[in-house]
């Protein structure tokens, strides 16, 4: 069965400074790849996704996140965290099969310190 | 831009009413999803559907029923609300491929008392 692991439940940058979050799936075959943004009161948001080709992929507010296969990691980052960025965010894997389900990580909780 | 819309934001009931969850898709999707979120414990799936009549029991089932009579709706209905029920509800939709991401709607916090 495929499973997400986001290690960190919580974590607090300064404004300015680099970000990343993790995210470790299991899964049998390449996965779908997915990290999703929900700001305080709101459903979620796509920031990015991967499944196939460049395992570096751009998403929207000046997020990336990298594909490791031997890994088996997609973390996020962003070179500079802006206040607006704290949030919840959830890495989440998919598959092919059309009534297939994903599965999602526990989410991490971004601080962002002035 | 697909739009998921859930009918109410905040929803107030009392233990024992029938509550019904309403979510509306305009994008034609085929799938349809209902999960519930807690502090904590990150999304866990109630039900879901990948066609008009069709539904498929998520993680947590118990206690909810849905209904979906229509593709673009598919609504979640609590049988006789409890307490342990207050929750945030999230609906999202999705495309025929499980390569697509899930389009959220804003949720709906229902409190039950």
């Amino acid at each position: 069965a495929q499973s997400v692991t986001q290690p960190d439940i919580h974590i607090t940058v300064s404004e300015g400074a680099s970000l990343e979050l993790r995210c470790n799936y299991s899964y049998g075959a390449t996965p779908y790849l997915f990290w999703y943004v929900q700001s305080p009161g709101q459903g979620l948001q796509l920031l990015l996704k991967y499944f196939s080709g460049d395992t570096l992929v751009q998403g929207i507010k000046g997020f990336e996140a990298e594909f490791k296969r031997s890994q088996s990691s997609f973390n996020l980052r962003k070179p500079s965290v802006h206040w607006s960025d704290a949030a919840e965010y959830f890495c989440a894997v998919g598959a092919g099969g059309g009534s297939y389900i994903p599965t999602f990580g526990r989410g991490t909780s971004l601080i962002v310190h002035p | 831009d697909v739009k998921v819309t859930q009918s109410s934001r905040y929803l107030v009931k009392r233990t024992g009413e029938k509550v019904f969850l309403e979510c509306v898709q305009d994008m034609d999707h085929e799938n349809m999803f209902w999960y519930r979120q807690d502090p904590g414990l990150g999304l866990r799936l109630i039900y879901f559907s990948y066609d008009v009549k069709m539904k498929e029991k998520g993680d947590i089932p118990e206690g909810y029923s849905v209904s979906r009579e229509k593709k673009e709706r598919f609504s979640l209905i609590l049988e006789s609300a409890s307490t342990n029920q207050t929750s945030m509800y999230l609906c999202a939709s999705r495309g025929r491929q499980g390569s697509q991401p899930q389009h959220f709607g804003d949720g709906t916090r229902l409190s039950i008392l």
